[in-house]
């Protein structure tokens, strides 16, 4: 399962645009690129998953360019309740008994009034 | 709403007395899987079973054991608690089908099992 590296932690303002940026360099080509949220004392949710190129939904934006070393999720005008920890995942989602998730360190995101 | 419960949501238990955690789901997912998750780190999977097939993850202690008796439901049983297994208990689950290239993302998690070791 390909590594994954992020920014331990983010700060950021209520309003303003938040980008966190995931390294995988040896993302394998059946790999897709999935992010969750994790709230204190709850289980992690699901976000967005892409593959390739641009991906969105109501709640966040998921980029990755052509190379799939990296990819960056982006979050739109964050407010408070968006303070969370983020995890990076990378893996293949096809049948078997090895499909399983792995999570790195994560991202905590502090958002400041 | 379909979702993933996970019973209690705390729970206390002595040191060395066996205790039992549980997660049922009304998603039908053919795949559970149980994490571990210590304070400030993210979750560890312990095991999952892939339908009823159980797959436990290389360094997991033998002091935890897993039962799927049915799709719904799941347990984790802890046989003899020390304190280092305080921690945030997670049940997921997903649905994955045998066919390659079949891209499922939904895993769904439940709330947790906060334990405690006394």
């Amino acid at each position: 399962l390909a590594k994954t590296t992020q920014p331990i932690s983010m700060d950021s303002y209520e309003g303003q645009e938040v980008n966190i940026t995931c390294s995988h360099n040896n993302i394998a080509t059946n790999d897709y690129i999935t992010w969750y949220q994790q709230f204190p004392s709850q289980g992690p949710r699901f976000i967005i998953q892409g593959y390739k190129t641009k991906v969105t939904n109501e709640v966040a934006s998921l980029f990755i360019p052509a190379d799939r070393k990296s990819s960056t999720l982006s979050l739109p005008r964050v407010s408070l309740s968006d303070t969370a920890v983020y995890y990076c995942l990378v893996g293949t989602f096809h049948g078997g008994a090895t499909n399983k998730l792995i999570f790195g360190t994560g991202t905590l995101l502090a958002v400041q009034p | 709403d379909a979702m993933v419960i996970q019973n209690p949501r705390y729970q206390v238990t002595q040191f060395g007395k066996p205790v039992t955690l549980s997660c049922s789901q009304t998603l039908n997912h053919n795949v559970m899987y149980w994490y571990q998750q210590k304070s400030s780190q993210a979750p560890k999977l312990l095991f999952h079973y892939y339908d009823k097939d159980f797959n436990n993850e290389a360094d997991t202690p033998d002091n935890f054991q897993s039962r799927r008796p049915n799709t719904s439901f799941c347990f984790l049983d802890i046989r003899s608690p020390g304190l280092g297994d305080a921690a945030m208990y997670l049940c997921a689950t997903s649905s994955q089908l045998g066919t390659m290239g079949a891209s499922t993302y939904g895993y769904t998690f439940g709330s947790g099992t906060r334990l405690t070791v006394v």
